[in-house]
């Protein structure tokens, strides 16, 4: 789990900005990452995944750009709602390790209204 | 559709007893998790299971025990619990493992005195 991590511990944005979340990896072998949601009480929810075959990818409101040079994932959230609060990890699996994942501490994200 | 189901959602115990964690997914999924979320870290694997009639270790197993009951149910066991097992347990499900979004239950938060 060391190589998933550096979040900002919080972010707070303005009901209708966009909202950015960061995730470093160091290792080069990661080739398969996914973002999560977990609100307060309840297990992680998925957002989206990127292969490393991919730089981007978008979903509804989201997109998930990734970095193999620098070794960074990034979480955009357009139009950020009252709803989007919550904490936001990200998770890596590495290249033949199968069923493991190494997930990131976290970012808190609050939305003002 | 309940998707991830655990049982209890709040338990307390003493040092050196006993408890089984259950988890039972209806998705019809291959492989099943237990994970455990501490403040400060990141979700940390205890056990999984890549098919009915299969477990394996992750990366925190020590101090636990596990049944895939059948193709449902995956069940996590402390056999004498410690105060440092206090934690909040994740149950997830995939449907064949590996590089897959995981879909959790909301967890079952267990303290030990």
């Amino acid at each position: 789990g060391e190589s998933v991590g550096l979040h900002l511990p919080t972010l707070s944005v303005q009901e209708g900005d966009n909202s950015i979340i960061n995730c470093a990896y160091s290792n080069s072998a990661s080739d398969y990452f996914i973002w999560y949601k977990q609100e307060s009480g309840k297990g992680p929810q998925f957002i989206i995944d990127i292969r490393s075959n991919m730089d981007k990818r978008q979903g509804q409101r989201v997109t998930v750009l990734l970095n193999k040079t620098v070794k960074h994932l990034s979480l955009q959230i357009a139009a950020t709602q009252p709803g989007d609060s919550a904490v936001y990890f990200c998770a890596e699996n590495w290249r033949n390790t199968g069923n493991q994942f190494y997930f990131g501490t976290g970012t808190s994200l609050t939305v003002i209204p | 559709n309940a998707g991830v189901t655990q049982t209890p959602k709040f338990q307390v115990l003493k040092t050196g007893q006993s408890m089984t964690l259950q988890c039972a997914q209806d998705m019809n999924h291959n492989s099943m998790y237990w994970y455990r979320q501490d403040p400060g870290m990141g979700l940390r694997l205890i056990y999984y299971s890549a098919s009915e009639g299969t477990t394996d270790k992750g990366e925190v197993p020590n101090g636990y025990n596990v049944s895939r009951l059948n193709k449902r149910e995956f069940s996590l066991r402390l056999e004498s619990a410690a105060p440092s097992q206090t934690s909040v347990y994740f149950c997830a499900s995939s449907e064949m493992g590996g590089k897959q979004p995981q879909h959790f239950g909301d967890g079952t938060r267990l303290s030990i005195l």
